[in-house]
């Protein structure tokens, strides 16, 4: 079993849509990450949290420690939203999930 | 800031071959990262350098794997002899200080045919 998984590994959605993407993980650990990686391959750090909710423009993550799981949400999406994203946590290295691949349909 | 430099952008080699990826970390950060990203494993830490020094290198695939970091601002990752199986992208990351966020590098794309 991994120790970072993500749910759903591909996600199609309408313009406009509300997205949510869930990441669950076993370990111990001291941040979680929330990346975009685009079509052309570089990789961009959305979020980085460790407690709460942190909002920015139409992206919002929150982290429950307890439940050992994040969510990073997509409101109003638009196809530039369409990327891989990454959740990947800290625990004494970084330990990544195998992404989930969105694509938004105008 | 230029952020993190990577070259080359694209390597295409044969098997057996000797190959080298370049890092330039951000300008004052002071650890370094080594990924590959497949698309069988997703992303995998090679490597991480702090303050220059090898800290955890127990992602270093086998001994045909090397790394270095002579000076702050400049990182290696050779691998020597290449095989079919190493091709992947590999990216480099910098980090300040005590922050957990890494800027990633925009990666080599390495073939080994």
């Amino acid at each position: 079993k991994n120790e970072v998984e993500q749910s759903p590994q591909n996600l199609t959605a309408q313009e406009g849509e509300f997205i949510t993407i869930n990441c669950s993980y076993s370990v111990g650990i001291s941040a979680l990450h929330w990346l975009q990686q685009h079509p052309g391959g570089g990789i961009v750090s959305l979020f980085m949290l460790s407690s709460g909710k942190k909002k920015h423009g139409r992206l919002i993550a929150t982290i429950n420690i307890q439940e050992k799981h994040s969510s990073l949400h997509i409101t109003a999406s638009h196809p530039r939203d369409s990327a891989v994203y990454i959740c990947a946590v800290t625990s004494g290295k970084l330990i990544f999930g195998q992404g989930t691949e969105l694509s938004v349909k105008p | 800031d230029a952020g993190v430099i990577q070259s080359p952008r694209h390597e295409v080699t044969e098997m057996g071959q000797e190959v080298t990826l370049r890092c330039k970390p951000i300008s004052g950060h002071n650890s370094l990262f080594w990924y590959r990203q497949t698309m069988m494993r997703g992303l995998e830490l090679l490597i991480y350098f702090n303050n220059n020094v090898p800290i955890d290198d127990s992602g270093m695939p086998e001994d045909r794997f090397s790394a270095k970091m002579p000076n702050a601002s400049f990182s290696t990752l050779k691998i020597q002899p290449s095989e079919p199986r190493d091709s992947a992208v590999y990216f480099c990351a910098s980090r300040s200080g005590g922050a957990h966020e890494q800027y990633f590098g925009p990666g080599t794309r390495l073939t080994v045919t």
